[in-house]
């Protein structure tokens, strides 16, 4: 069973950081490009980023590009969100999903950032 | 970057059929995949590629695309289908950027 657990959300002061962290289970993780959506309360899905299965490539939404990173670690199956210099606006649910169009999504993390 | 366009709300008879659609240009060169969402919970995948429906998903869901433009279809909808509908696609910019529509607030009636 396909399994996605997200981990490290919170409340966060502007101007703070983040790292997210996204356990992987029960499919061959090396083998999948790797995505972060977020949806913001009461709004739509907002996809981030997305890494190769290498992790050669990584592509990012306009808005956290400078400030957000994504990352993988095959061996420990675990993708990963570095989030600096957080605005009010990223305060969201943060879904790890498998796949660039994702065919399976974690439970999310809640973010909030507010002082 | 690309945008999908997404009629914010749609309703439906029980047992009726439904179309929701997504508009964009880069649905000209990538097909949709189609989401359902239900107040917190996360995304489920309904619908990818030309039309196919991932395991469990009911024969009900259907999709199909014309030119610019994604359609899902639910025929003789169930009152659990009552939920929000996304669609997305890759960016027509031809590298791996995705776009989400602003999603569809479905009602059976």
């Amino acid at each position: 069973e396909v399994q996605l657990v997200e981990s490290g959300g919170g409340l966060v002061q502007p101007g703070g950081s983040l790292r997210l962290s996204c356990a992987a289970s029960g499919f061959t993780f090396s083998s999948y490009w790797m995505s972060w959506v977020r949806q913001a309360p009461g709004k739509g899905l907002e996809w981030v980023a997305n890494i190769k299965q290498d992790g050669s490539e990584k592509y990012y939404v306009d808005s956290v590009k400078g400030r957000f990173t994504i990352s993988r670690d095959n061996a420990k199956n675990s993708l990963y969100l570095q989030m600096n210099s957080l605005r009010a606006e990223d305060t969201a649910v943060y879904y790890c999903a498998r796949a660039i169009a994702p065919d399976y999504w974690g439970q999310g993390t809640l973010v909030t950032v507010s002082s | 970057s690309s945008e999908l366009t997404q009629d914010p709300a749609v309703s439906v008879a029980l047992g009726q059929t439904v179309r929701i659609t997504c508009q964009g240009d880069s649905l000209r060169s990538y097909y949709a995949s189609w989401y359902q969402q239900k107040p917190g919970q996360a995304p489920v995948l309904v619908i990818y590629g030309k039309n196919n429906r991932p395991s469990g998903i009911p024969d009900r869901f259907s999709g199909s695309s014309s030119g610019n433009t994604a359609s899902l279809t639910i025929t003789g909808a169930q009152a659990e289908d009552e939920a929000d509908y996304y669609c997305n696609s890759r960016d027509s910019s031809g590298n791996l950027y995705v776009v989400f529509g602003g999603g569809t607030k479905l009602t059976v009636l």
